[in-house]
């Protein structure tokens, strides 16, 4: 149980392009989910934290308007990398709280690298 | 805000031998403390996790240890395989279902057959 999937597990755009990064909960729902960005040998830098049914909630310095988030259901939140430059090349993860657990674990998808050229 | 420190940034260890991995963090009200393993080119997994009203918690070969006082906690490793090299990342947030994680910089340990 508490599965996180991502779609897609890589993908690689040309400069100046948008890409969606799909987060879904496959076993249970999540009200909150978190995307995650990580440079190579770095750590996990949080980028938003995404509500469902309300609008995503941006870490300082991280750009709403390039970095689209959309919790439209239980299951599901998309990131959209909107017009992306090669310095958006990164591994994207995300993760999920189960809702129906009193448990304040965060399961993480198996992440999304995006390579924009 | 809470910071997250974590040492060493790399350790290898020979098969069977134990390995310790070290976190502080700055923010007293932080309650949960969790690790995570993560292997190349996937997320991170969790592998055990502490609340702050326990000092010890111990799973199989895995241990994790807390010291409030000195807002310090470890990870402990014993007899370590080849499959426990990756990358292990400590954590620690304010328990509250909408608080999310600061994670420590991470240690990428290598166990040597």
């Amino acid at each position: 149980g508490a599965v996180v999937s991502q779609h897609p597990s890589w993908v690689i755009c040309k400069s100046g392009t948008s890409v969606k990064i799909e987060c879904r909960s496959l076993d249970f729902q999540a009200t909150t989910m978190f995307w995650y960005r990580q440079f190579p040998k770095q750590s996990l830098m949080l980028m938003a934290t995404s509500n469902e049914g309300s609008k995503a909630t941006y870490e300082q310095g991280v750009e709403k308007d390039k970095f689209l988030i959309n919790h439209a259901s239980l299951t599901l939140s998309t990131l959209t990398v909107t017009s992306a430059h090669p310095e958006d090349s990164s591994f994207y993860i995300c993760s999920a709280r189960d809702q129906g657990r009193a448990t304040y674990e965060q399961y993480f998808g198996p992440g999304t690298r995006l390579t924009v050229t | 805000g809470e910071n997250v420190e974590q040492h060493p940034s790399t350790l290898s260890v020979q098969e069977g031998d134990s390995a310790v991995i070290k976190c502080t963090y700055s923010d007293s009200a932080s309650n949960y403390f969790p690790w995570y393993k993560q292997e190349l080119g996937k997320g991170p997994q969790l592998i055990i996790d502490i609340r702050s009203n326990v000092g010890e918690k111990k799973d199989q070969r895995i241990a994790v240890t807390l010291n409030k006082t000195a807002k310090h906690f470890s990870l402990h490793i014993t007899e370590t395989q080849p499959e426990d090299s990756a990358v292990y990342f400590c954590a620690a947030s304010f328990m509250d279902y909408g608080q999310n994680f600061v994670f420590g910089p991470g240690t990428r340990l290598s166990v040597l057959p």
